[in-house]
């Protein structure tokens, strides 16, 4: 069963950092992108990050450009999200999403919280 | 950044009734729009891929046409377990969603 996994979500104060990790099970992470998607409280889907299977093209919304990056462990089988300078409008439940380029196998989430 | 309107926000139908939900791109995604639904406390689900394409295991009940900017969704009778969030999303350029369809069971 194609399976994914988030992890790493908390509660943070304005300022702090996070480290959210997606991991797969059922199959190989490496041979696929994957993309990060938000979603706050009661609202739609934002997308967050991008990146490629070699790493070679990553990308970001205008919104975590700078703040947020996004790598990946192929001997993990795994992706990360680093969060820095966190702000309010951060807080959501982030999902990873296998990209084929569609997006069409997704983890449950994991929640982010920003708030003094 | 190329956004996406959904119309209508609510939509409140009865089983075995037709749903059109529609989906409208500032500019051209060519073929790329795909649907998801989205059950609360769920992760959303990919239903249709590259505008008419159904993903793995979706019932048939469900169809996406348009190219360009405009796209649709029908659910051709819906039943009880349709009621969800649908949102459309481009990947003609980067990734934008739209802001979703509320598609109630009476």
């Amino acid at each position: 069963e194609v399976k994914l996994v988030e992890s790493g979500g908390d509660s943070v104060q304005p300022g702090g950092s996070l480290r959210l990790s997606c991991g797969a099970s059922g199959f190989s992470l490496t041979f696929y992108a994957v993309t990060w998607v938000r979603q706050a409280p009661g609202k739609g889907l934002e997308w967050v990050s991008h990146i490629s299977t070699s790493s070679d093209t990553i990308y970001y919304a205008d919104s975590v450009r700078g703040r947020f990056t996004i790598s990946r462990d192929t001997a993990k089988n795994s992706v990360y999200l680093d969060m820095s300078n966190l702000r309010a409008e951060d807080s959501a439940v982030y999902f990873c999403a296998r990209t084929t380029p569609n997006l069409d196998h997704w983890g449950q989430g994991t929640r982010v919280t920003v708030s003094s | 950044e190329i956004v996406l309107t959904q119309s209508p926000a609510t939509l409140s139908l009865s089983p075995g009734q037709r749903a059109t939900l529609s989906c409208r791109a500032s500019q051209s995604v060519g073929s790329y729009l795909a649907w998801f639904q989205q059950k609360p406390g769920q992760a959303p689900r990919l239903l249709i891929y590259d505008a008419s394409n159904r993903a793995t295991g979706i019932p048939a009940r469900f169809s996406g046409s348009g190219s360009g900017t405009d796209f649709t969704l029908t659910i051709s009778s819906l039943e009880p377990e349709d009621s969800a969030v649908y949102y459309c999303q481009q990947r003609s350029t980067f990734w934008t969603f739209g802001q979703g369809t509320k598609v109630e069971i009476k």
